[in-house]
């Protein structure tokens, strides 16, 4: 299977920060038709995972375009640009190129 | 817009199986990929299986034979079915469109 390493597992960060989480695949997330499946995905306490961003880097509909995501081939990034209060939560990144679908161990973002 | 919830027991003992429901709202499930993921205590989150429009199904090798995914079109409804669980199979269990859409999710522990 792969194996998505997130880091840093825990980030706390204050309102208005800019913050980075990184995603690293045990494989190339390169399908063959030329997609990369890698998505990023919101679980607010409480509540039900929601999705972020969808092919590495596109912004699914309702999703403040605070935040942003990049990266290609094993490396990948999701981006807030100015932390909000209700961006706490935990995010996952998860991949669909290569069967069985896999998800990283989750970073937990706290608001200081 | 489209709504998932799941509904089914919230304990399950020990070599039993573990049955739920996903009920589907503003959206036909003859249309897209429909599956189940659940989340264990932590944040480790596993992908189970899914149902495609056609009734195809895709389950995670991890779960080797235990698991069926199946579908009621008329009742716009798919179900999970889980069997010999052991402990370890406590989780909160969510279906979900590919992994656009979450339903709210559903705590179930498989205790004696």
């Amino acid at each position: 299977d792969v194996v998505l390493t997130q880091t840093p597992p825990t980030l706390s960060a204050t309102i208005g920060q800019s913050v980075s989480i990184s995603c690293r695949s045990s494989q190339s997330l390169l399908h063959s038709n030329g997609n990369t499946y890698l998505h990023w995905l919101l679980q607010r306490p409480g509540q039900s995972p929601q999705l972020l961003i969808y092919l590495v880097s596109r912004l699914e509909s309702g999703v403040p375009n605070r935040f942003s995501g990049s990266g290609s081939g094993t490396d990948f990034t999701l981006k807030i640009s100015g932390v909000e209060a209700e961006d706490l939560g935990v995010y996952y990144c998860v991949q669909g190129t290569h069967a069985p679908l896999t998800f990283g161990s989750g970073t937990k973002l706290e608001i200081k | 817009e489209v709504q998932l919830q799941e509904s089914g027991p919230g304990l399950v003992k020990p070599s039993q199986s573990l049955s739920l429901t996903c009920s589907v709202t503003g959206y036909s499930i003859t249309s897209n990929y429909w599956g189940w993921i659940r989340k264990f205590p932590g944040n480790k989150m596993e992908w189970m299986g899914y149902i495609s429009y056609s009734g195809s199904t895709s389950y995670n090798p991890s779960l080797k034979s235990r698991i069926s995914i199946t579908r009621d079109t008329s009742k716009n409804q798919f179900f999970l079915q889980l069997n010999s669980v052991t402990t370890e199979d406590t989780a909160t269990y969510y279906c979900a469109r590919s992994t656009g859409t979450w339903g709210q999710g559903v705590m179930v522990t498989v205790s004696s």
